[in-house]
């Protein structure tokens, strides 16, 4: 069965600093790969996601993630942090072939932007 | 624009009262799914549904059950309410495929059990 460790509970970053969020995935093959976010008293929303190709992933707000297969890793990046960026961050990894779309989600890192 | 909506932001029960959660999306999405939330643990699923009337364990469901009757619809059911079923609770829905399709979240029922 798969699984995803985000190994930080809490990052804190002044804004306008740069960001990596790690992510970590025990799966034997190659994986789907997933980043949502959720802001305070919010649902989640997608921010990227990761099938095959290029494994440097664009996603929406200036985020990105880099599939490192050697690694098993799919850290979420980006350049520049801002004060609205603050929330929690959930990486996720689904299985190929089981026929359900069924999704395991990480701990969580919750992201706090200090002016 | 897409919509999963929840019945309840918050939710407060007494223990052993039988509890529903309601979830709709407008999206005419085949998988609806139900979560818990709880922190350090992240998210867990209870259940899920890939057509009307079927239903697929996740990996809680013990103290869960859920119904589909229309296809925009997706009800979690706590038939004995606990303490230990304090949490929050989210429902998202997706597309069918061969692939896997972002799922839309709502944005969550609160639930604390007394």
């Amino acid at each position: 069965a798969q699984s995803v460790t985000q190994p930080d509970i809490h990052i804190t970053v002044s804004e306008g600093a740069s960001l990596e969020l790690r992510c970590n995935y025990s799966y034997g093959a190659t994986p789907y790969l997933f980043w949502y976010v959720q802001s305070p008293g919010q649902g989640l929303q997608l921010l990227l996601k990761y099938f095959s190709g290029d494994t440097l992933v664009q996603g929406i707000k200036g985020f990105e993630a880099e599939f490192k297969r050697s690694q098993s890793s799919f850290n979420l990046r980006k350049p520049s942090v801002h004060w609205s960026d603050a929330a929690e961050y959930f990486c996720a990894v689904g299985a190929r072939g089981t026929g359900f779309q069924k999704l395991v989600f990480g701990t969580g890192t919750r992201l706090l932007v200090s002016p | 624009d897409v919509k999963v909506t929840q019945s309840s932001r918050y939710l407060v029960k007494r223990t052993g009262e039988k509890v529903f959660l309601e979830c709709v999306q407008d999206m005419d999405h085949e998988n609806m799914f139900w979560y818990r939330q709880d922190p350090g643990l992240g998210l867990r699923l209870i259940y899920f549904s890939y057509d009307v009337k079927m239903k697929e364990k996740g990996d809680i469901p013990e103290g869960y059950s859920v119904s589909r009757e229309k296809k925009e619809r997706f009800s979690l059911i706590l038939e004995s309410a606990s303490t230990n079923q304090t949490s929050m609770y989210l429902c998202a829905s997706s597309e069918a495929g061969s692939s896997y399709n972002e799922q839309f979240f709502g944005p969550g029922t609160r639930l604390t059990v007394l």
